[in-house]
């Protein structure tokens, strides 16, 4: 099993672009979650699907982040337009039905310039 | 909402010590609490969980104890090694980690 697939690994971009950052969750799992490291805020959750369906969204920080999951192999946070203070780890990860264990991703480190 | 405390930030021990790492929740309806390592460049990893119905929890040389009462746990590392150095995170959560909240992290050194 690859495990949980992100892409890019690295992004860096100027303020004002939109970034585009992409999860393949790993087969079979129900549940897809983003979230996004710092220093100074720690592991946040951004949103979280079950079944594709966006279930909570409540860690999204504003209108500027979206989150879609068009299907179960597939899901993109789009930032647009990014900002300097956007700069983070963005990890995806996944977990199936009945188990509490979340499978992360190696992240995507987005720099906004 | 929970909010889950942790404590050290960092942590240096010698090679074969004990590390022993603790958090504190608030909310007692928490009831699965799971630890997470981190290494650099890497997403963090599941290494030990334990349930509200359990006190204590062992694996080889990790466990992780509970106090429902205080709503606190910690994850105790026996004989350490190098390959433990990574950044260690707590979380509480209920209905099986519908939504984590995790502690801010303790960077744990293993000094040879």
């Amino acid at each position: 099993d690859a495990g949980v697939i992100q892409s890019p690994r690295h992004e860096v971009t100027e303020m004002g672009q939109e970034v585009t950052l992409r999860c393949k969750p790993i087969s079979g799992h129900d549940y897809l979650f983003w979230y996004r490291q710092t220093m100074m805020r720690g592991l946040e959750l951004l949103i979280y699907f079950n079944n594709n369906v966006p279930i909570d969204d409540s860690g999204m920080p504003e209108d500027r982040f979206s989150a879609k999951m068009p299907n179960a192999s597939f899901s993109t946070l789009k930032i647009q337009p990014s900002e300097p203070r956007d700069s983070a780890v963005y990890f995806c990860a996944s977990r199936p039905q009945g188990s509490g264990e979340l499978f992360f991703g190696e992240g995507s480190r987005l720099t906004v310039l | 909402g929970e909010n889950v405390e942790q404590h050290p930030s960092t942590l240096s021990v010698q090679e074969g010590d004990s590390a022993v790492i603790k958090c504190t929740y608030s909310d007692s309806a928490s009831n699965y609490f799971p630890w997470y390592k981190q290494e650099l460049g890497k997403g963090p990893q599941l290494i030990i969980d334990i349930r509200s119905n359990v006190g204590e929890k062992k694996d080889q040389r990790i466990a992780v104890t509970l106090n429902k009462t205080a709503k606190h746990f910690s994850l105790h590392i026996t004989e350490t090694q190098p390959e433990d150095s990574a950044v260690y995170f707590c979380a509480g959560t209920d209905n099986y980690g519908q939504n984590f909240v995790f502690g801010p992290g303790t960077r744990l050194s293993v000094l040879p």
